[in-house]
């Protein structure tokens, strides 16, 4: 099974409705980050997660982490079709060494307009 | 500045082949990662390299091999092509001040990536 599992999988929502995606891991979690990738291209950073309780927005995206739960959501609030895309979470399992990540499979977003 | 580059873009490849892919890093940064992303293992790491030295290994075979160059670009190379090596190879940099610290929570900026159909 996967060390970081995300979902849903994918998602439809109507344009304006808010969603949210959720990474969770098996491990304990050292740094987890939020990418957004468009089919077939490279990522696109969104946010990065260091500490329990953490939370960061950007423009109508906010991600959180909960570190006893070992898992972090990333909520956007009324979707645009700008947001479409695949969403990735990667993170570290491993204190001493956080730039070997693992990565969720991702989770397909559309956004019908 | 200008952003990670990749190249080719696409390539086809048959069978027992071999293949060079190449990763230019934002200027001034020196970590280059490198990733495999497949549809059903998604994004998996392969290696990464910082100033011309192997710092992190993935668990890939030996087929899978890079190396940088001292001025960061990077190269990954496959031997032996297999068909289940077809998939889109990511590189990303990152602007890791040292090469101690591994401890480091630092963005990671992706190319566009070369995607790689083995016949």
């Amino acid at each position: 099974s996967q060390e970081l599992e995300q979902s849903p999988q994918s998602l439809i929502v109507q344009e304006g409705k808010n969603l949210t995606i959720n990474c969770t891991s098996s491990k304990t979690l050292y740094g987890l980050y939020w990418y957004k990738q468009k089919y077939g291209e490279g990522l696109i950073f969104l946010m990065m997660l260091q500490k329990g309780g953490e939370e960061k927005s950007h423009e109508k995206i906010t991600a959180k982490l909960d570190e006893k739960k070992q898992q972090s959501s990333l909520h956007i609030t009324a979707s645009q079709p700008s947001h479409a895309g695949i969403y990735l979470c990667g993170a570290s399992h491993n204190a001493g060494n956080n730039r070997k990540l693992i990565w969720g499979l991702g989770t397909s977003l559309a956004v019908n307009p | 500045k200008a952003g990670v580059t990749q190249t080719p873009r696409y390539l086809i490849k048959t069978r027992g082949q071999q293949v060079t892919l190449s990763c230019s890093p934002i200027s001034g940064h020196r970590s280059v990662s490198w990733y495999q992303q497949t549809p059903g293992q998604g994004l998996q790491f392969l290696f990464e390299y910082f100033s011309e030295t192997q710092r992190n290994k993935g668990n890939f075979p030996g087929r899978f091999s890079g190396r940088q160059f001292s001025n960061s670009r990077s190269e990954m190379n496959v031997s032996t092509l297999e068909l289940g090596d077809s998939a889109l190879y990511l590189c990303a940099s990152s602007d890791h001040r040292t090469s101690i610290v591994l401890h480091s929570y630092n963005e990671q900026f992706f190319g566009p990536g070369t995607r790689l159909t083995v016949l």
